[in-house]
């Protein structure tokens, strides 16, 4: 089944703390992107990758970071989380020709 | 600056009655246009496109109309379904970058 998977779903920790948000794709897609959802802001972009060890910033990169070591693969990094970072966290993937973006069941990260 | 822009937030209609979802754009550069639909607790999923040489595509109960010269977008639901009560994500990309950029969404509900 063509999935992307992000882990861990549900996440509470304390600000300063370093975390890493997982997320997989079986589908052999080149683009990965990381978005936040937050009321009324609806989906913002933070990193994208376009393939293996390329990145960028999206529109709200700071106090994150990513990386692409292989193509399946890109987590996302908070080196200390801030309360702000709370919030629903997607991870997506497609390829690069292609129009549809699949998107993981999202991860809620509260940072208290 | 947004570029995507769903101006209503939310939106209810009755049952069996017509729903239509709208999109403005800025960017004169945007050729494919998107909208996904998300539920509670999940990810969201792509729901029906449009290229820009297109001006209506039609899948089954949902269709997308696109007025280029307005940079105006909409989707129709017809009848509309309670499952139909979801958060409804319309995005936007050119074809040299295929990053997409979302709007904030609209909350639509459908009562029985």
């Amino acid at each position: 089944e063509a999935q992307v998977t992000q882990n861990p779903r549900y996440l509470i920790t304390v600000t300063g703390k370093k975390l890493t948000v997982t997320c997989s794709q079986n589908m052999n897609h080149e683009y990965m992107s990381w978005y936040r959802q937050d009321p009324g802001l609806g989906l913002r972009q933070i990193y994208y990758s376009m393939n293996v060890e390329v990145t960028d910033k999206g529109d709200v990169p700071e106090g994150y970071k990513v990386s692409r070591k292989e193509k399946r693969n890109f987590p996302l990094i908070l080196e200390s989380p801030s309360p702000n970072q709370t919030s629903l966290y997607f991870c997506a993937s497609s390829q690069v020709s292609g129009n549809t973006i699949y998107f993981g069941e999202g991860s809620w990260l509260t940072v208290v | 600056d947004q570029q995507v822009k769903q101006n209503s937030p939310s939106l209810s209609v009755q049952e069996g009655r017509i729903s239509i979802l709208n999109c403005d754009y800025t960017n004169s550069m945007f050729d494919y246009f998107l909208w996904y639909k998300k539920y509670p607790a999940e990810g969201p999923t792509f729901l029906i496109s449009i290229s820009s040489i297109k001006d209506k595509n039609e899948d089954g109960r949902f269709t997308v109309f696109l007025n280029k010269s307005a940079k105006h977008l909409s989707l129709h639901i017809v009848p509309s379904q309670p499952g139909d009560s979801a958060v409804y994500f319309c995005a936007a990309r050119t074809g040299g970058s295929y990053i997409p950029t979302f709007g904030r969404g609209t909350s639509l509900i459908v009562h029985p």
